[in-house]
Order: structure tokens, then sequence, then C-alpha cells
């Protein structure tokens, strides 16, 4: 069973500065896929950045970049230039195709960051 | 034009009422799934259907029954409902060609009381 773990409940960085979430996942398998989402008070669940594991290079998003590290198991999130509206539940999560066109996503606990003006 | 629309966004229902949720995506996926929130925020896969068949089953209550109509629409019905069923559901929906992620609804809030 794949197991995603996030340890930093909760977080704070001040607007403008970079902040990092840490996520590590313990999997045998090789091929899989690695997510970071965000949920703001809306609940509404967002797509921040996705990582192919057989992808060495570290995805990035405009202000969002992540460090992949494969024989880890690691896979930290980097926010920079934090604006307020980052203020959200940040979950990592591990994807894995499970046959017959499903996929199973394991999510992590999820990190709370406070963006302080 | 939503992606993956469920309703209600909040239902607030007695012990032992039967209720359902409905789930439809206009994306053309042929995957979809329902996820469940707890109170401290923690998401956990429930069930996954492809092309109206069930796929993934994890170990839930047989109260909570899944109907898939078409590839468009999944629906969650669950019978007898108790105070730990409340939680945040999430539909979800998934395609196997091209960019693998999924597209999640905006959630439907479940209270029991």
């Amino acid at each position: 069973a794949q197991t995603v773990t996030q340890s930093q409940p909760e977080m704070s960085v001040q607007e403008a500065e970079t902040v990092t979430l840490s996520c590590t996942y313990d999997t045998s398998e090789s091929n899989y896929y690695l997510f970071w989402y965000k949920q703001p008070p809306s609940r509404q669940m967002i797509l921040v950045i996705r990582q192919e594991a057989y992808k060495q290079q570290n995805a990035t998003e405009n202000r969002f970049s992540v460090n992949f590290q494969k024989a880890a198991k690691s896979f930290s999130l980097k926010i920079s230039d934090s604006q307020l509206g980052d203020t959200a539940m940040y979950f990592c999560a591990f994807m894995l195709y499970s046959g017959a066109g499903s996929y199973q996503l394991t999510f992590g606990k999820g990190t709370k960051l406070s963006v302080i003006p | 034009d939503t992606a993956v629309s469920q309703t209600p966004k909040y239902l607030v229902t007695q012990m032992g009422n039967d209720k359902s949720i409905k789930c439809e995506q206009n994306l053309g996926h042929d995957t979809m799934y329902w996820y469940k929130q707890d109170s401290k925020k923690f998401l956990k896969i429930m069930f996954s259907y492809n092309n109206k068949e069930l796929i993934i089953n994890e170990t839930v209550p047989n109260r909570f029954s899944p109907k898939s109509p078409d590839k468009a629409h999944l629906n969650l019905h669950i019978n007898s409902l108790e105070l730990g069923d409340s939680a945040v559901y999430f539909c979800a929906s998934s395609s196997q060609t091209g960019f693998e992620k999924l597209f999640f609804g905006s959630g439907t809030q479940l209270s029991v009381l």
C-alpha cells in the first residue's frame, strides 16, 4: 500500500517570501504521478502542480516548483513570492494506475499554510 | 461551464434518513470517483467507476451505494445515515489518455444531525 506523509500540519510565511512544504511517500512502484493540490476555504480542490515519476526534471508552474527526489521518495513544494491568495490547505498526493482505466490517488494529511500580510 | 458538478453543495439531514448526491462530468472522461474528506480534512477514495463498471471499492459500509447510469454520471446513495457519515464528499473524473490527473467537483458537505 502507498502512503504519503506531510510532516508539517501548519506553516506560515510572510507575504512575498518563499516557503517550502515537505512531502514524503512510500511505494514499491516505479511508475506513478505526484501532485500538489490546494484547497482554499471555498473547499474546491485545485491542482497546483504535477510530476511524472519517470521525468527527472522538476516541474514548475509560475511561482510554484517542486524538488522531486525519487530515490529519497521526497516531493517538496516551493512557493515563491507568496501571496495572500496562497493561504489554503495543501495536499500532497500520489497517484498509481490501478487498472481498467482507473487511478488511485492517495493523499497526505495536508499542510495548512497561512500567508501573513 | 463546470467540468465536474455535484449537487447539492450542502445537505443537512437527520440520522436514519436516506439521501443521494449527484455528480455529472462534461469532460468526456471514462472514469469517475467518490472521495470522502473527514472532519480532519483527510481525503480518502471510496469508489471508482470506469464506463459504468465498478473498479475500486474501498472498505466502505454497504449503506453506501454508487450508481452510474452512464459514464458521465456517478451518483452516491447513502442509506440509514449515521452521525459518522458527516463529511465532505467529492466527486472526480479522469481520462486514461493524455494528461493523467483527477478533476474534482466542488464537494458536498453532508451534516447528519
